[in-house]
């Protein structure tokens, strides 16, 4: 059964990095799909940061283009998301997902709070 | 303010049913795939229909979702209070290059 799991710091200070790591299990990320980034802001709705393929193609939310990076290590088989200059909006909780080809997530990690405060 | 548009909020008695929309345009409903997520407080989203109609192993087939144009719509019969939570509509739109998600859409059992 695969299985998505987010690590990284729950807290992070205004106008630093933000690094978060997705490591898989139970399946290989080099077989395909695209593996992507969801976050959702207390009290909102889900918002796309972006997603990697295995291949390192990434797409990005235009938002959040000038500040994202989604990179892929495979010999790890996990996943990695980068967002710089954090400010208080992007408090959130981030989830990691597969997206399957018809731009679905079918399998979810259960999510990880980063607070943005000084 | 979400480019798939969702109303805030349905309700319904236990074992009645629920309709929930989600309107879109051309460059994303209308030429792309939709997909439907449970979310329950404190748990991960949880996809319920894919490809517009495609109900994942382990999905009640009271759960339904149907496209017609750039609008998609999820309807849930035989309502029960574990149902009660937030519905979110997913697409791909081709000329932002980017996923999608509506604003939410809040499920109460009256």
């Amino acid at each position: 059964q695969m299985q998505l799991q987010e690590s990284g710091p729950g807290l992070v200070k205004p106008s630093e990095t933000l690094s978060l790591t997705c490591a898989v299990s139970g399946y290989s990320i080099t077989i395909g799909y695209y593996w992507g980034w969801i976050r959702q802001p207390p009290g909102k709705g889900l918002e796309w940061v972006g997603s990697v393929y295995h291949s390192g193609t990434t797409y990005y939310n235009p938002s959040l283009m000038s500040r994202v990076s989604i990179s892929i290590n495979t010999s790890k088989n996990q996943f990695s998301l980068r967002l710089n200059s954090m400010t208080a909006a992007d408090t959130a909780v981030y989830f990691c997902a597969r997206q399957g080809d018809g731009s679905y997530y079918d399998y979810w990690g259960q999510g990880t709070l980063v607070t943005v405060s000084s | 303010q979400s480019v798939l548009t969702q109303p805030p909020s349905v309700s319904a008695a236990p074992g009645q049913r629920v309709t929930i929309s989600c309107s879109g345009s051309t460059s994303n409903i209308g030429n792309n795939y939709v997909s439907w997520y449970q979310h329950l407080p404190g748990t991960a989203p949880k996809l319920i229909i894919s490809d517009n109609n495609r109900r994942p192993s382990g999905i009640p087939d009271r759960f339904s979702g149907s496209k017609s144009g750039t609008s998609a719509t999820l309807d849930i019969t035989g309502l029960q209070t574990g149902d009660e939570g937030d519905y979110y509509c997913g697409s791909w739109d081709t000329n932002l290059s980017s996923a999608l998600f509506g604003g939410g859409t809040k499920v109460t059992v009256l």
